[in-house]
């Protein structure tokens, strides 16, 4: 089954403590990318990758890194995680590019205390 | 800088009857627009997009959206809605950017509720 999946799905977890929240997809997309969603607010770009080894700054890249070192997986890194940051987290990919659509992952919910 | 109006933050409708989402972007520059939905506790999925030609565009469970460039809006519309269509709707625009059209933003979100 084509699928974006994410883990963990839930996550509590204290200020300052580092955390990665995997990404992976088995439709070989080329394009990745993360957004957090808030209430009122939407859905907000992270970053984003084209390709292995070529990410690019959403929206609301301060705060988190990424690597994209397998075409399949792209994880999202939270050096010191901050209470700012909890939110509701989605991966997707797509094939060649946001013109595309995007599959989404289940969800992340991250809170920070 | 891009961005994305979506007008009504809420929208109470009776089930079977016609609805409209309206969707405003801000770009100066060639775009490509995107509706998502998102049913409660799930990821979003593609409702429908435009690229290219045709104004009118046409998604999956009878949703249609149209174009209009001169007033940078592309509304969303449905001529008999379902209890099944409660959920929060988005729309999204990819902008470009140099060579890529690569970034989305997205809207605040409309949530539609299907009155019985």
């Amino acid at each position: 089954e084509a699928q974006v999946t994410q883990n963990p799905r839930y996550l509590i977890t204290v200020t300052g403590k580092k955390l990665t929240v995997t990404c992976s997809q088995n439709m070989n997309h080329e394009y990745m990318s993360w957004y957090r969603q808030d209430p009122g607010l939407g859905l907000r770009q992270i970053y984003y990758s084209m390709n292995v080894e070529v990410t690019d700054k959403g929206d609301v890249p301060e705060g988190y890194k990424v690597s994209r070192k397998e075409k399949r997986n792209f994880p999202l890194i939270l050096e010191s995680p901050s209470p700012n940051q909890t939110s509701l987290y989605f991966c997707a990919s797509s094939f060649r590019g946001a013109r595309n659509e995007q599959y989404f992952g289940p969800g992340t919910r991250l809170t920070v205390t | 800088a891009q961005s994305v109006t979506q007008l009504d933050s809420q929208v109470p409708v009776f089930e079977e009857a016609p609805v409209e989402l309206r969707c405003n972007y801000s770009s100066s520059v060639s775009v490509y627009l995107f509706w998502y939905v998102q049913y409660p506790n799930q990821g979003l999925q593609l409702l429908l997009k435009y690229l290219s030609g045709s104004t009118l565009v046409k998604g999956i469970n009878g949703f249609e959206a149209e174009f209009n460039k001169s007033q940078t809006s592309f509304h969303l519309r449905k001529p008999s809605v379902h209890i099944s269509d409660t959920a929060e709707y988005f729309c999204a625009v990819s902008a470009q950017e140099g060579t890529s059209y690569d970034k989305v933003i997205f809207g605040p979100g409309t949530s539609l509720s299907v009155i019985p």
